[in-house]
């Protein structure tokens, strides 16, 4: 089953904008995940943040997580082109695999 | 560093045929695999996932099957394919082993894209 859900299914920026992404989830976790799918490639991992943990930051990404909430947030700070790909947010409970969610289709139109 | 490999990368075949792609994981021993599946516009879902050798987990019932006869060597298998079993198979692992490696971040491969016709 799935557990993240990613908001919104698509979005379309233009170079040098700030893109946000949201993951929504509906168990407790252990930890999320948040990863990067090329057209037709395998996905990558970009950051983890655990569950006592509020925000991080990595380059130009900055991760926050609302336990209360339930949700989870990526933001990509002066996007490029080159960031155009899926982002996939993945929850872990701690003693099963992680659950992935549907996606966010970033398009960085230059 | 842990490689993920994965082929054929593309396959196209017909409905009712056998099916197997392998996985092989370079660089780590004893660690976790895992097998999911992305149908066009969707998110991943687990299929299969093994702790060790001959250990296989399956997370959905389906026409598939999973093997792992070496440390480092994971296969998806069918006896006959269906229209639905299309789409993307990703093998990952997160280069460790163990109950403490569920949460860790997944190494993927290149995937296979399955066609059936």
């Amino acid at each position: 089953s799935q557990q993240g859900e990613e908001d919104p299914q698509a979005l379309s920026i233009q170079e040098g904008e700030n893109a946000t992404m949201n993951c929504s989830y509906k168990t407790s976790i252990n930890n999320l995940q948040w990863y990067r799918q090329n057209s037709g490639r395998g996905l990558v991992h970009l950051i983890l943040i655990r569950s006592n943990e509020r925000e991080k930051h990595s380059g130009r990404l900055r991760v926050t997580l609302d336990t209360s909430k339930k949700s989870s947030s990526l933001l990509i700070t002066a996007s490029r082109a080159a960031d155009t790909a899926s982002y996939f947010c993945a929850t872990g409970s701690g003693n099963t695999p992680l659950v992935f969610g549907k996606g966010t289709r970033l398009s960085v139109i230059a | 560093s842990q490689t993920i490999h994965q082929w054929p990368a593309t396959l196209v075949q017909p409905v009712g045929s056998p099916l197997s792609l392998e996985c092989t994981v370079e660089g780590t021993s004893n660690p976790n695999l895992y097998w999911y599946r992305q149908a066009a516009g969707r998110g991943l879902q687990l299929l299969f996932y093994s702790v060790g050798i001959g250990q296989i987990s399956s997370e959905v019932p389906q026409n598939l099957s999973a093997s792992r006869p070496q440390d480092r060597q994971f296969i998806l298998s069918s006896k006959k394919l269906l229209l639905s079993d299309s789409g993307f198979y990703l093998c990952a692992s997160p280069g460790t082993g163990g109950l403490g490696s569920y949460n860790s971040p997944l190494h993927f491969g290149n995937g296979t894209r399955l066609t059936v016709t």
